[in-house]
C-alpha cells in the first residue's frame, strides 16, 4: 500500500497468521529493492532485499516477490509476532545498486495478540 | 553488531540559526548519505557522498545545507539558516563497498522554533 500525507494504510494481524504488505514502484528502470521496517522511535531497519533479475527472496519469516510486470513488490511475513508491529517501507534503487533510495509511503501493521 | 549512530537524538532551534547534525558510519563503510522524513511522510533522500565528494543530491539539497566528513569517523549535515520546514526526522546511512545495503541510523529530530 501506499500513504498519503498522515494515513498511513494500516494491516491489523492476528498474531500468528502471515502478513502480506504491498507495494507499487513508479520507475521501470529500478534495479534493486529493499523492505525496511520502522520502530516508532527508530531509524528505518533493514529487513530483506531483492535485485531484480529475481521474482522471489526469502529470508528468516519473511519473503519479497517481485513482479515486474506490473511493477509490484510485496513483502510477506510468516507467523507474524508482536515484534512484527511497525511501519514498513518498501525503497526502490535506480541505476547502479547503492545509490540513492526512493521510498514509498509505507504501511503500519498491528500484530493484535 | 556494528550501527551507525547519530547525535543529537534531538534538536531544538530557532529560526535563521544554524544547526549540524553528527554522525558516524559504520567503520568499514566507504559510502554515505542523508536522508529525512517530515512527520507522517516519506522517507526523502537529501544527498549521498563518496570519497570525500557529493555523489548526488536532491532539490532539496540546496545552498543552505552541506554536508562533511571532517575525520575518518564523523558525517555532518548543516543547515546554515533554519527554516520552519526544515522540521523534520534527519536520517543517517552508510553502506559498505561489496553491499549494496544502506543502514540507518536512528535519526536526529529537528525542531526549528
Amino acid at each position: 500500500g501506499e500513504s498519503v500525507g498522515l494515513h498511513l494504510p494500516t494491516l491489523s494481524v492476528q498474531e500468528g497468521d502471515n502478513s502480506i504488505i504491498n507495494c507499487a514502484y513508479s520507475n521501470s528502470a529500478s534495479d534493486y529493492f529493499i523492505w525496511y521496517k520502522q520502530e516508532s522511535g527508530k531509524g528505518p531497519q533493514f529487513i530483506i532485499d531483492i535485485r531484480s533479475n529475481m521474482d522471489k527472496r526469502q529470508g528468516q519469516r519473511v519473503t519479497v516477490l517481485l513482479n515486474k510486470t506490473v511493477k509490484h513488490l510485496s513483502l510477506q511475513i510468516a507467523a507474524t509476532q508482536p515484534g512484527d508491529s511497525a511501519v514498513y517501507f518498501c525503497a526502490e534503487n535506480k541505476g547502479a545498486a547503492g545509490n540513492k533510495l526512493t521510498f514509498g509511503g509505507g504501511t503500519r501493521v498491528l500484530v493484535k495478540p | 553488531e556494528p550501527e551507525v549512530t547519530q547525535t543529537p537524538s534531538h534538536q531544538v532551534t530557532q529560526m535563521g540559526q544554524e544547526v549540524i547534525l553528527r554522525c558516524v558510519p559504520i567503520s568499514n563503510h566507504l559510502y554515505f548519505y542523508w536522508y529525512r522524513q517530515i512527520l507522517g511522510q516519506k522517507v526523502e533522500f537529501l544527498v549521498s557522498f563518496y570519497n570525500n565528494e557529493i555523489s548526488e543530491k536532491s532539490e532539496i539539497f540546496d545552498d543552505q545545507f552541506s554536508v562533511e566528513r571532517p575525520d575518518g569517523s564523523n558525517f555532518t549535515l548543516k543547515i546554515r539558516s533554519t527554516k520552519l520546514e526544515d522540521s523534520a526526522m534527519y536520517f543517517c546511512a552508510s553502506r559498505g563497498r561489496q553491499g549494496s545495503i544502506q543502514y540507518f541510523g536512528a535519526g536526529t529530530r529537528l525542531s526549528v522554533l
